[in-house]
């Protein structure tokens, strides 16, 4: 299977703990994004990749939040000092590059990170 | 800002029942709009979308219309089965101009539709 994986899939953590999240999005893919979603409600954008430059980080992205794509690749969100407010399920999803000036807007999801802080 | 509206859940019907779940939006520029669909213990997988007014978006006998005059995205069935039963969500993106817009997707809260056989 050639889709978004993203590793961890479950992870419990004690407050104050830092946490990592890997993301591998699909291989021609150099657009990236993560999200995090929260029982009951949608996802809502985190931060967006285009190639290995971060692009845009939204408000709910902390200063205790961190996410790198050091080679364009393979992606990391890293949460220091976790808090009981950041459980949550966190998506990452992948795009292909713009072809001319036309738009590929679908974004591809992974199965998500839970993550569970006591 | 751009927000997303759907009705809320949960949407009880029975097999071979027509399904509505409502959404409209509220959008600067023209979006393109989503239905995104997440099975039990699945992740998000994209159902439909419609990049332009009018513009009908199809799949697995689903299906929504992209109404600008009503900002509405309203997904449709003419008749559910059981395994249709997930949540549904309704998305736009902002319309992708030259100079690379972020094209982030903003959700709806989603609606759980449950098929009794």
């Amino acid at each position: 299977d050639t889709g978004v994986s993203q590793d961890p899939r479950h992870k419990i953590t004690k407050r104050g703990q830092n946490v990592t999240f890997r993301c591998d999005p699909i291989s021609e893919h150099n657009r990236l994004y993560w999200y995090r979603q929260t029982l009951g409600q949608g996802p809502e954008f985190l931060t967006y990749f285009q190639n290995e430059a971060q692009l845009e980080k939204s408000r709910l992205l902390s200063d205790r939040f961190s996410a790198e794509r050091p080679k364009g690749s393979f992606s990391t969100l890293e949460i220091q000092r976790t808090e009981q407010g950041d459980s949550a399920m966190y998506l990452c999803a992948s795009s292909p590059p713009r072809v001319g000036g036309s738009a590929t807007d679908e974004q591809f999801f992974g199965p998500g990170t839970r993550l569970t802080v006591l | 800002g751009n927000s997303v509206t759907q009705m809320e859940g949960p949407v009880t019907l029975s097999e071979e029942a027509f399904l509505t779940i409502n959404c409209t939006y509220t959008a600067t520029g023209y979006p393109s709009l989503f239905w995104y669909v997440q099975y039990p213990g699945e992740g998000l997988q994209l159902l439909l979308k419609a990049t332009k007014a009018d513009d009908k978006g199809s799949n697995k006998g689903f299906e929504a219309t992209y109404r600008k005059e009503t900002t509405s995205f309203h997904l449709e069935k003419g008749s559910v089965q059981v395994s249709d039963s997930a949540v549904y969500f309704c998305a736009l993106s902002d319309r992708v101009n030259y100079g690379g817009a972020t094209n982030k997707l903003i959700f709806g809260t989603g609606t759980l539709l449950a098929v009794q056989p």
